[in-house]
């Protein structure tokens, strides 16, 4: 059964960069068949696309975070991270890591992390 | 910038059906997929190519797709599908964007 576990700060400071990496289990992050993402929610609110990457680093982000954000792959480690430059309040959010299923045409995350909150505060 | 519009609530009595939907100009070339999310815990595929269901996910769940608008349905209604839904699909004029829906919260009376 495939796993996935966030892991990083929960608080990060204004202006600073907020980093997370998602451990898998049960999976190989060295597949070819799947990209591996990242998406979030502020509290209250609905679920926001951050990016993905697969096993050689290919990567796509959201058109509004692509300035700030950088995510790659560790397949030594079967991880993959989430950096996120000069943040501020409204990064404030629960951050979860999922498997993409990146077929032609086909695009979703079928399994999911169980999220890691990470609040940005001085 | 590319958006889904979903109704923020559906409310349904247990054994009724409940159609949420989602439109968007896209949807008519990009597949679209359904998402639950209970209280506290990550969201879960219950559709997937607009209309598939993955394994695990009971048979009251289905969707469809007619033009710009999908349809997600759950067809006799139980406690437990009270939840908030996501519908996601992509930009077909980029497809490196992908975007949620706003989410409806459907409440089961």
């Amino acid at each position: 059964q495939l796993q996935l576990q966030e892991s990083g700060p929960g608080l990060v400071k204004p202006s600073e960069t907020l980093s997370l990496t998602c451990t898998v289990s049960g999976g190989s992050t060295s597949s070819s068949f799947y990209y591996w993402g990242w998406i979030r929610q502020p509290p209250g609110k609905g679920l926001e696309y951050i990016g993905n990457v697969n096993y050689i680093g290919t990567t796509y982000y959201n058109p509004s975070l692509k300035s700030r954000v950088t995510i790659f792959v560790d397949t030594s480690k079967n991880q993959f991270s989430l950096k996120l430059t000069s943040v501020t309040a409204a990064d404030t959010a629960v951050y979860y890591c999922a498997r993409t299923v990146w077929g032609r045409s086909v695009r979703y995350f079928d399994y999911w992390g169980p999220g890691t909150v990470v609040t940005v505060s001085s | 910038s590319y958006d889904l519009t979903q109704p923020p609530s559906v409310s349904v009595s247990p054994g009724q059906t409940a159609k949420i939907t989602c439109s968007g100009d896209a949807l008519p070339k990009q597949f679209a997929y359904w998402y639950q999310q209970k209280p506290g815990q990550a969201p879960v595929v219950v559709i997937y190519k607009d209309s598939e269901r993955p394994s695990g996910i009971p048979e009251r769940f289905s969707g469809s797709s007619s033009g710009t608008t999908i349809t997600l349905t759950i067809s006799g209604v139980q406690a437990e599908d009270e939840a908030d839904y996501y519908c996601q699909s992509t930009d077909s004029s980029d497809s490196s964007n992908w975007v949620f829906g706003g989410g409806t919260k459907l409440t089961v009376l």
